[in-house]
């Protein structure tokens, strides 16, 4: 079973703080992927990576970076925490089927509940 | 711009009868669907899927139903039973790109004993 593990469940921090929200996944995936879950609208991406050191802007980038220099574990980086930040951060992973593109599912961590004071 | 749109934010159903969740989505080139699942302090758990060569796949008691035209899909549950509820979210994707990967804003079924 894939397995995606997502450091902390809850995370308090206060505004201005540069936050790390970490993720680990345990099936050799090429694909990861940074989402914050808000209600009403669904997950949101914010970025993604396809392999080692490279990313990309999903549709809510602002405010975020990420860092990925192994390919087991992404992190997603708040550089200067805002209460609009508070939301469900989920981190995902996929593999890449060779051969014509990806249909592979996702598979998510239990998320992070990230609440900016 | 929500490209995928789960219309009804909730659902209940009795054990035993039919649920049905619906999903539309306006881009035409989306040919991947996906349905999720989620719990309760728990992450999305991936459900079943569809592409847009068929209308209908069948896993057990779900059953996800395509149509094109209409830009509809529908997951149906059959029996409905209490474990089943949960928080179903519809996504798709296009041209096999699922780095882009559009999520509806959840269904939160409610099976009632």
């Amino acid at each position: 079973d894939v397995k995606v593990t997502q450091s902390s469940r809850y995370l308090v921090k206060r505004t201005g703080e540069k936050v790390f929200l970490e993720c680990v996944q345990d099936m050799d995936h090429e694909n990861m992927f940074w989402y914050r879950q808000d209600p009403g609208l669904g997950l949101r991406l914010i970025y993604f990576s396809y392999d080692v050191k490279m990313k990309e802007k999903g549709d809510i980038p602002e405010g975020y970076s990420v860092s990925r220099e192994k390919k087991e574990r992404f992190s997603l980086i708040l550089e200067s925490a805002s209460t609009n930040q508070t939301s469900m951060y989920l981190c995902a992973s996929s593999s890449y089927e060779q051969g014509g593109g990806s249909n592979q599912p996702q598979h998510f961590g239990d998320g992070t509940r990230l609440s900016i004071l | 711009d929500q490209q995928v749109k789960q219309n009804s934010p909730s659902l209940s159903v009795q054990e035993g009868r039919i649920s049905i969740l619906n999903c539309d989505y306006t881009n035409s080139m989306f040919d991947y669907f996906l349905w999720y699942k989620k719990y309760p302090a728990e992450g999305p758990t991936f459900l079943i899927s569809i592409s847009s060569i068929k209308d209908k796949n069948e896993d057990g008691r779900f059953t996800v139903f395509l149509n094109k035209s209409a830009k509809h899909l529908s997951l149906h549950i059959v029996p409905s039973q209490p474990g089943d509820s949960a928080v179903y979210f519809c996504a798709a994707s296009a041209f096999g790109n699922n780095n882009d990967m559009r999520f509806g804003a959840g269904t939160r079924l409610t099976v009632k004993p």
